[in-house]
């Protein structure tokens, strides 16, 4: 059974703490993704890996940084949480960026950022 | 830009027929996704297509049409746990998958 876990279901912080939200597969899996979800918005992709130590801006990266030391985990960093970085965080990871590729999610993280 | 349209919100009733529409505009096409999410959980794969036409998968169907820059999933025999949010996204020209805001469906008895 594939599998993508994450590391809390709910987090509540205070601005300017540094967070860190991390993310495991065990498909072997070389693409992963961090999205944020917001109410009455689609999925935004806020960075992507294509490989160990690769990384990617998506659309929103802007207050983010990842880190992706092994290849079956990736990590979403808010140096300095702001409350508009409140928000449900999901990674997914997929088997190739090319063909038809179902995303996997995680369950979500919930941030509340106070 | 790049934009994926589907209607905020839909209700039905326990054993009927559903069709959720799903307009797109992107840049380049290289696939159609639909996601199912239940509230406070993560998407889950429903159906893939790339070419026009039906795709039949149990209760559930997809369509495509991409002259249209169009989409649809159809349940049938609605049962309670099919209410949800059905994402629509698409695949463009550089692989990256664009979303679409979510449909939630409302089930009644």
């Amino acid at each position: 059974d594939v599998k993508v876990t994450q590391s809390s279901r709910y987090l509540v912080k205070r601005t300017g703490e540094k967070v860190f939200l991390e993310c495991v597969q065990d498909m072997d899996h070389e693409n992963m993704f961090w999205y944020r979800q917001d109410p009455g918005l689609g999925l935004r992709l806020i960075y992507f890996s294509y490989d160990v130590k690769m990384k990617e801006k998506g659309d929103i990266p802007e207050g983010y940084s990842v880190s992706r030391e092994k290849k079956e985990r990736f990590s979403l960093i808010l140096e300095s949480a702001s409350t508009n970085q409140t928000s449900m965080y999901l990674c997914a990871s997929t088997i190739s960026s090319e063909a038809y590729n179902e995303q996997f999610f995680g369950p979500g993280t919930r941030l509340t950022v106070l | 830009g790049q934009n994926i349209d589907q209607p905020t919100e839909m209700t039905a009733t326990e054993g009927a027929i559903v069709q959720i529409n799903c307009t797109y505009q992107t840049s380049g096409f290289n696939g159609l996704f639909w996601y199912q999410q239940h509230a406070g959980e993560a998407p889950t794969f429903l159906s893939y297509n790339v070419l026009d036409g039906l795709e039949e998968k149990g209760r559930f169907s997809s369509f495509l049409s991409r002259s249209k820059g169009y989409s649809y999933l159809l349940l049938k025999e609605l049962q309670m746990k099919d209410s949800a949010s059905y994402l629509c996204a698409v695949l463009d020209s550089n692989y990256q998958l664009i979303w679409g805001a979510g449909t939630k469906l409302i089930i009644k008895p």
